[in-house]
């Protein structure tokens, strides 16, 4: 149980292009997913914390009018990186925390983002 | 705010070794602690967590991790590596009660096993 999926795996864009990237809780709903952004050798670092219904909290530094966040339904959240820049071009990885048990946190396996 | 420092960058250990991995925090209250393991081009798993009662946690893959509160450290120790542990480890805090707090992450330790 408590699987995450993201879709794409792995998406290549041109610079200026948009990119959405779904994020799936498929056996359990998620009131609250988190976007993480992980740079080559680095740790996850957070970007935004997605509430369903409810506008996303973004991290300090982090552009809201460039990385969308819709949390529509308790299995769903996207984030979609708008005018994507080759500085965007990075690892992008969800997490949902579980409704009923409120400390696990399950990861989505990622999604590689290149801008060119 | 919450921080948590993983003191060794990258690890490399030979087939067999004892390894152990240094996780502290900074956080005045009480915490639910992990560590995720990311094996090469996976995403991340978790290894084990300790939320209450007995300090010393066992996960899986013969992992295991024991909370010292008055060190605020939560170190991650295995036996006997194999070549297959190979990979990133993340130790990661949230404050108990954390409603939707998302985990917060150290900087990661590379382990290298090495025949």
């Amino acid at each position: 149980g408590a699987v995450v999926s993201q879709h794409p795996s792995r998406v290549i864009c041109k610079s200026g292009t948009s990119v959405k990237i779904e994020c799936r809780s498929l056996d359990f709903q998620a009131t609250t997913m988190f976007w993480y952004r992980q740079f080559p050798k680095q740790s996850l670092m957070l970007m935004a914390t997605s509430n369903e219904g409810s506008k996303a909290t973004y991290e300090q530094g982090v552009e809201k009018d460039k990385f969308l966040i819709n949390h529509a339904s308790l299995t769903l959240s996207t984030l979609t990186v708008t005018s994507a820049h080759p500085e965007d071009s990075s690892f992008y990885i969800c997490s949902a925390k579980v409704r009923t048990i409120s400390y696990e946190q399950y990861f989505g396996p990622g999604t590689r983002l290149t801008v060119t | 705010a919450q921080s948590v420092s993983q003191h060794n960058h990258h690890v490399i250990l030979s087939e067999a070794a004892s390894l152990e991995l240094g996780c502290n925090y900074s956080y005045g209250g009480t915490v639910n602690l992990f560590w995720y393991v990311q094996y090469p081009g996976q995403h991340l798993q978790l290894l084990l967590k300790y939320f209450s009662g007995d300090p010393l946690v066992k996960g899986i893959k013969g992992f295991e991790a024991e909370f010292i509160k008055s060190k605020f450290s939560f170190n991650l120790r295995k036996p006997s590596v194999q070549w297959s542990d190979t990979a990133e480890y993340f130790c990661a805090v949230n404050p108990r009660n954390s409603g939707n707090t998302p985990l917060v992450f150290g900087k990661g330790t590379r382990l290298s096993v090495i025949a």
